[in-house]
């Protein structure tokens, strides 16, 4: 089946660095992918749709200049957060859509110390 | 308005009982999509079933059946004869519109189950 793949899978970095989490689709090509947060025991938050060769749409809340969405390529897109805080320590997954599934990458956990 | 709900913040269940888990949902869209996922402590999410608007069957993959009424705007999920390893987090998301690969999906608060030896 169709596979998406997130890179790194953990990070752990100094409060006010920034830190790129790539997403790929494996096996499809995917004009369109999401990227969602999920804090503990919570569940999980769509942050922003990712258009291949077009500016990202965000969800209302979500800061544009603070989480950088880039979809360079059919099978690429990264997400960016800007000078990480404490309060950005989350689990990010990224996702796409083959219709009548949406396929998940593993996930990225992201600590901010 | 929350347009998925899980009323069950948790379910605790006898192994190989059946299970089953509520959904209900809220669209005035009449093409939309419902899905439930699994996800375990590692944290992936699991594709569990998938029920289109207009599919005319509940859909049904092994033993996770999806109880679709439309009428009700409910898509509960059962899990037959449950295992120690169904023991996980139950979202269920719902994605309205046509299947177009720019809809989005939104997730239900989700219902912790677990299953007891």
């Amino acid at each position: 089946g169709a596979v998406v793949s997130q890179h790194p899978s953990w990070v752990i970095c100094k409060s006010g660095t920034s830190v790129k989490i790539e997403c790929r689709s494996l096996d499809f090509q995917a004009t369109t992918m999401f990227w969602y947060r999920q804090f503990p025991k919570q569940s999980l938050m769509l942050m922003a749709t990712s258009n291949e060769g077009s500016k990202a749409t965000y969800e209302q809340g979500v800061e544009k200049d603070k989480f950088l969405i880039n979809h360079a390529s059919l099978t690429l897109s990264t997400l960016t957060v800007t000078s990480a805080h404490p309060e950005d320590s989350s689990f990010y997954i990224c996702s796409a859509l083959p219709v009548r599934q949406q396929f998940f990458g593993p996930g990225t956990r992201l600590t901010v110390l | 308005a929350q347009k998925i709900t899980q009323t069950q913040p948790g379910m605790f269940v006898q192994e190989k009982e059946a299970v089953t888990l509520d959904c209900t949902y809220d669209t005035s869209d009449p093409s939309y999509g419902l899905f439930w996922y699994k996800q375990p402590s590692s944290g992936e999410m699991i594709f569990l079933i998938y029920q289109g608007s207009y599919d005319q069957q509940n859909a049904t993959e092994g033993r996770y059946s999806l109880n679709f009424q439309k009428a009700r705007k409910s898509a509960n999920l059962v899990i037959s004869a449950s295992q120690l390893g169904d023991s996980a987090m139950y979202f269920c998301a719902m994605r309205e519109g046509n299947g177009n690969r720019d809809d989005k999906i939104i997730f239900g608060k989700g219902t912790r189950l677990h299953i007891l030896p």
